[in-house]
């Protein structure tokens, strides 16, 4: 089967560093994703890994380990507007573009 | 380049009815995938088209369908709708130059009541 799992909720403090994790178990694999939604509004792309290793991109930083079949975002100097659900996706191993989604973490920043 | 567009927004439909959203990609793109979002599911895979043809199918009855015209907007329609139908439908395109991200539409609320 397949199976995306990640943390139901988190909460951090503005300033802050948080990590979410995600671990996977699909058929094939070509590549990961993660996006981040607002509440109400459509998820936007954050970070995509396809080698083991660490992706970094400003503020936020994706890391991967293929063997493992783990994934974490990393969220550094924590804002507010960092609330909002982060979601962990898999790219199987075919040729479509389909992504196979966990179910989110929703991020809670406080002051 | 405007983003994809869904229309319409917000929907409400009651049981046994059909219902048909839209979908126009990001221009260029040839991929179009649509998603079905609740809460108590999360995000799952509907199906995804690309040039007109149906490439990959998701987990859901034959009473969601899709098609993509020549100019690659797409329409996904869900006949005799049910209570649990109710959700945030949601669009996505793709190109081959853009292959690692998927680009989200704004969605379409659908409420069945």
């Amino acid at each position: 089967g397949q199976n995306i799992d990640q943390p139901t909720e988190m909460t951090a403090t503005e300033g802050a560093i948080v990590q979410i994790n995600c671990t996977y178990q699909t058929s094939g694999f070509n590549g990961l994703f993660w996006y981040q939604q607002h509440a109400g509004e459509a998820p936007t792309f954050l970070s995509y890994n396809v080698l083991d290793g660490l992706e970094e991109k400003g503020r936020f930083s994706s890391f991967l380990s293929r063997s493992k079949g783990y994934s974490y975002l990393l969220l550094k100097e924590l804002q507010m507007k960092d609330s909002a659900s982060y979601l962990c996706a898999v790219r199987g191993g075919d040729s479509s573009y389909k992504l196979i989604f966990g179910s989110g973490t929703r991020l809670l920043v406080r002051p | 380049k405007a983003g994809v567009t869904q229309t319409p927004r917000y929907l409400i439909k009651t049981r046994g009815q059909q219902v048909t959203l839209s979908c126009s990609p990001i221009s260029g793109h040839r991929s179009v995938s649509w998603y079905q979002q609740t809460p108590g599911q999360g995000l799952q895979f509907l199906f995804e088209y690309f040039s007109e043809t149906q490439r990959n199918k998701g987990n859901f009855p034959g009473r969601f369908s899709g098609r993509q015209f020549s100019n690659s907007r797409s329409e996904m329609n869900v006949s005799t709708l049910e209570l649990g139908d109710s959700a945030l439908y949601l669009c996505a395109s793709s190109s081959a130059d853009s292959y690692n991200e998927q680009f989200f539409g704004p969605g379409t609320r659908l409420t069945v009541l």
